[in-house]
């Protein structure tokens, strides 16, 4: 049972256009984290939201947790190359810092 | 600049063949995970430990896979005998564990292993 659910799937854009991304649940989290992976390198950890409702912004990068814990969006404001990659969300559903992660969502950015 | 390390970054080996794949967690990290990644199945945990110990390996299949940490700075995930289809790439990550950054994983470069 896929808990996380990521969509798109796949986007791919011309730079300077902006996107969002978005991960949907049916069941409540305690934390949502945004992940993003390179060709051959493992994810990296962007950001982790706790309180429903918070917004936190990383130079273009804005993440929102839902209301009720349950989903969580990210938006990219002016595309550029460099943000090209594999974005996961991740849920945090219990004390012991295990993770569910979505499917993934491979984004491009053309020049 | 503190950092997960796996070894080896890349493996290929027959069907049959025993494979180690090791990992160094962060300095003071107190938990670590291993994940298998395929474009199917995306990320799936396989093994978790806290303090040493294992908490949970469900998602590993017990007849071939195995795991532990010797120590804390060593995480060893074993495969015996290997399959073509447990190529993949293996991460690695650790974490501190703590209340208000339990969840917060810091992920290995991977093993991509191949078996033929």
């Amino acid at each position: 049972t896929q808990l996380l659910e990521q969509s798109p799937q796949f986007l791919s854009i011309q730079e300077g256009e902006n996107l969002t991304v978005y991960c949907n649940s049916s069941s409540v989290f305690s934390s949502l984290q945004w992940y993003r992976q390179e060709p051959g390198e493992g994810p990296v950890l962007l950001v982790t939201v706790v309180t429903g409702g918070e917004v936190k912004k990383l130079k273009r990068l804005t993440f929102q947790f839902g209301d009720a814990r349950k989903d969580s969006s990210l938006h990219i404001t002016a595309a550029q190359p460099g943000d090209t990659g594999l974005y996961l969300c991740a849920g945090g559903k219990s004390n012991t810092g295990k993770l569910i992660f979505g499917q993934g969502t491979t984004l491009q950015v053309k020049p | 600049d503190a950092r997960v390390t796996q070894t080896p970054r890349h493996k290929v080996t027959e069907m049959g063949q025993e494979v180690t794949m090791r990992c160094q967690p962060i300095l003071g990290h107190n938990t670590v995970f291993w994940y298998r990644q395929t474009m199917m199945q995306g990320l799936e945990l396989l093994a978790y430990f806290r303090n040493r110990a294992p908490l949970d390996d469900s998602g590993m299949p017990k007849d071939r896979f195995s795991a532990e940490m010797p120590d804390a700075t060593l995480a060893t995930l074993k495969i015996q005998p290997s399959e073509p289809r447990d190529s993949a790439v293996y991460f690695c990550a650790s974490g501190l564990g703590l209340a208000h950054r339990r969840y917060e994983q810091y992920f290995g470069p991977g093993t991509r292993l191949t078996v033929t």
